[in-house]
């Protein structure tokens, strides 16, 4: 089955570095990934959109300088958080879509980032 | 703006008994999509219910979609402790790509 992957699951940074999390689509290719942050007992929050070679597309409220996304190619997106503060502590998810009929989204198993 | 809401945010029920839970969506969009999520994981794709009328079942639940109503239901029956989890329902922004917006989710405990 497809699946997806993300590097690290956890880190811990100090406040003001940056961190970059990989997200990796294993067996298919993804015409686009998303990027989702999952505040404790809360429910997903949508980022951005990310295309394989474009801008990412950054949803309303979402700084797009903050939290930089390169999708280099069809199996890997990346999320970079600059100058990370405590506020950006957060579990982050990415999803993949293969673009087929199924609409199915394959989500990474997160990365939980602690901003000390 | 599309809002998601479910209902109910939290259920605790006894392991065999049936329950609803009830996914309510405001803008029009044809696919509607059913997660679970245990405790520090990701989620776990359900179902993908594309069109009106969609009804798909796996194991001890079933999910279906109204469109015209804007409604979508996952049925449990017969809950077992495995259940535990929370449930999100999410639904499709309407443009390209599939963004999604996720419901508040729904934390389902099952009691033995």
């Amino acid at each position: 089955g497809a699946v997806v992957s993300q590097h690290p699951s956890w880190v811990i940074c100090k406040s003001g570095t940056s961190v970059k999390i990989e997200c990796r689509s294993l067996d298919f290719q993804a015409t686009t990934m998303f990027w989702y942050r999952q505040f404790p007992k809360q429910s997903l929050m949508l980022m951005a959109t990310s295309n394989e070679g474009s801008k990412a597309t950054y949803e309303q409220g979402v700084e797009k300088d903050k939290f930089l996304i390169n999708h280099a190619s069809l199996t890997l997106s990346t999320l970079t958080v600059t100058s990370a503060h405590p506020e950006d502590s957060s579990f982050y998810i990415c999803s993949a879509f293969t673009g087929d009929l199924s609409y199915e989204q394959y989500f990474g198993p997160g990365t939980r980032l602690t901003v000390t | 703006e599309l809002k998601v809401e479910q209902n109910p945010l939290f259920l605790s029920m006894q392991e065999g008994k049936n329950y609803t839970i009830y996914c309510n969506y405001s803008t029009t969009s044809d696919r509607l999509y059913w997660y679970r999520q245990d405790p520090g994981k990701s989620l776990e794709s359900l179902f993908v219910l594309l069109s009106n009328g969609a009804v798909k079942q796996e194991g001890r639940l079933m999910a279906s979609l109204d469109t015209k109503a804007r409604l979508s239901t996952l049925h449990i029956t017969a809950a077992v402790h495995d259940l535990s989890a929370t449930y999100f329902c999410a639904v499709d922004k309407g443009t390209s790509g599939s963004r999604l917006t996720f419901g508040e989710g729904t934390q389902l405990t099952v009691n033995p």
